[in-house]
């Protein structure tokens, strides 16, 4: 099945602590995307990446590291700089030669909350 | 003002009403236009993508786009209880270079 997979579910993060959140894609698709979607808040973009170890920033990235190693893999982790981190985290992709244009297909989500 | 607005709801309904969605934007350089659907809990797909302005249908579902008025619906027609969902309004610039979502409408049909 081709798809998104995002893990683990459900993260719980302690005051201080780095956290990953892991997001993997068999769908060939170059373009990969991290959201953050608060309680009645529309999508916000954190990271994108439109080709291997290359990303850009989004519009709320402090906080924020991403990597782009593989085509396939675009994990993000949630510094101890982010102050604010309780919320559900998405995954996307899409083929990349049109830009935002594109669509975007997203992964289940990952839930963060902060004990 | 914000580049998008979209009403939250939440918008009530019984089965087999037609439903109107609705989303206004300030940015007269959005061309692209989509709606979204998100169960609860999950990740968000796709259901309808327009460019520039006129309608397009897919079953059940018909969005419309008015660039003159800056105004996009979706419409759903017979209504059914797996329609209750959040639904996302999202549009893009001519250059594809910026995203920009709705805080998303949830709707709930009940039997």
């Amino acid at each position: 099945d081709g798809g998104i997979t995002q893990s683990p579910k459900y993260l719980f993060r302690k005051e201080g602590q780095n956290v990953t959140l892991s997001c993997e894609q068999n769908l060939n698709h170059d373009a990969m995307y991290w959201y953050r979607q608060d309680p009645g808040q529309g999508l916000r973009l954190i990271y994108y990446s439109q080709i291997v170890n290359d990303f850009q920033k989004g519009d709320i990235a402090e906080g924020y590291s991403v990597s782009r190693e593989k085509k396939e893999s675009f994990p993000l982790t949630v510094t101890s700089a982010q102050k604010n981190p309780t919320a559900f985290y998405l995954c996307a992709s899409s083929i990349s030669t049109g830009g935002m244009k594109e669509t975007q297909y997203f992964g289940p989500g990952t839930r963060l909350l902060v004990l | 003002q914000k580049e998008v607005e979209q009403d939250p709801g939440p918008l009530s309904v019984p089965e087999g009403a037609i439903v109107s969605l609705n989303c206004t934007y300030s940015n007269s350089a959005f061309q692209y236009f989509m709606w979204y659907r998100q169960y609860s809990r999950k990740g968000p797909e796709l259901l309808m993508y327009t460019y520039s302005s006129g309608n397009k249908e897919d079953g059940r579902f018909t969005a419309q786009v008015d660039k003159s008025s800056k105004y996009i619906s979706l419409f759903i027609r017979d209504s059914q209880p797996s329609d209750s969902a959040t639904y996302l309004c999202a549009m893009v610039n001519q250059a594809g270079t910026a995203l920009i979502f709705g805080k998303g409408t949830t709707l709930s049909v009940s039997s």
